[in-house]
């Protein structure tokens, strides 16, 4: 099974700061038809899970261009220039190559 | 508009069988699949299984021995039934089409 492993677990930020996050597989994930399905998810307090970035760099509709998606083989990373309150929360890649599977999720918070 | 909604029982006791129904609207069965997947309290994202727009299933090969994913078009409706229920299975339990997702429900297991 894939395993998709998140640093930090915690990133403290100021606003306005840039905050990065690193996601690591256990083996690469790109498909056997060329494409690597690496996504991000931000989970803020008591809502459901929403998709930022699909295949590894795409911006979901509405996402703004301050969430930058990137990487590729088993690699990836998530920024996010100039973090906003509403930028809180728990971020979670997820890989959709070799089924499925979480990564166990990083807290943006205020330092 | 695209919307998904989990319903069932709050509260189930060990050793019993979940039973979740995701209605949903706004998008048809049969042109997009629906996963499901749980939250245990204060954790990460678990996926647990999808029903896949031909009718197929596929399941987390923790869970594949206790879960069973149907659905039934003409309601528009996916349903998970889980048996063997656990304390550790307590969790929110969302589904999902991972671009949108169902608020989620919170299922407890306890006598």
């Amino acid at each position: 099974d894939v395993v998709l492993t998140q640093t930090p677990v915690a990133q403290p930020v100021t606003l306005g700061d840039q905050a990065s996050i690193s996601c690591r597989s256990s083996q690469s994930l790109v498909h056997s038809n060329g494409n690597t399905y690496l996504e991000w998810y931000l989970q803020k307090p008591g809502q459901s899970p929403q998709l930022l970035i699909y295949k590894v760099s795409n911006r979901f509709s509405g996402v703004p261009d301050r969430f930058i998606g990137s990487g590729s083989g088993s690699d990836f990373t998530l920024k996010i220039s100039r973090v906003e309150p509403e930028d809180l929360g728990v971020y979670y890649c997820f890989q959709a190559t070799h089924d499925y599977t979480f990564g166990a999720g990083t807290k943006l918070e205020l330092k | 508009e695209v919307q998904l909604k989990e319903s069932g029982p709050g509260l189930v006791q060990p050793s019993q069988t979940l039973s979740l129904t995701c209605t949903v609207s706004g998008f048809s069965l049969t042109d997009y699949s629906v996963h499901w997947v749980r939250q245990p309290p204060g954790k990460g994202l678990e996926w647990m299984g999808v029903m896949w727009s031909g009718g197929s299933t596929a399941y987390n090969s923790a869970l594949k021995s206790r879960l069973s994913i149907s659905r039934d078009t003409s309601k528009s409706q996916v349903f998970l039934k889980m048996n063997s229920l656990q304390t550790e299975d307590t969790a929110i339990y969302y589904c999902t089409r991972f671009d949108f997702w169902g608020p989620g429900t919170m299922v407890t297991v306890s006598s």
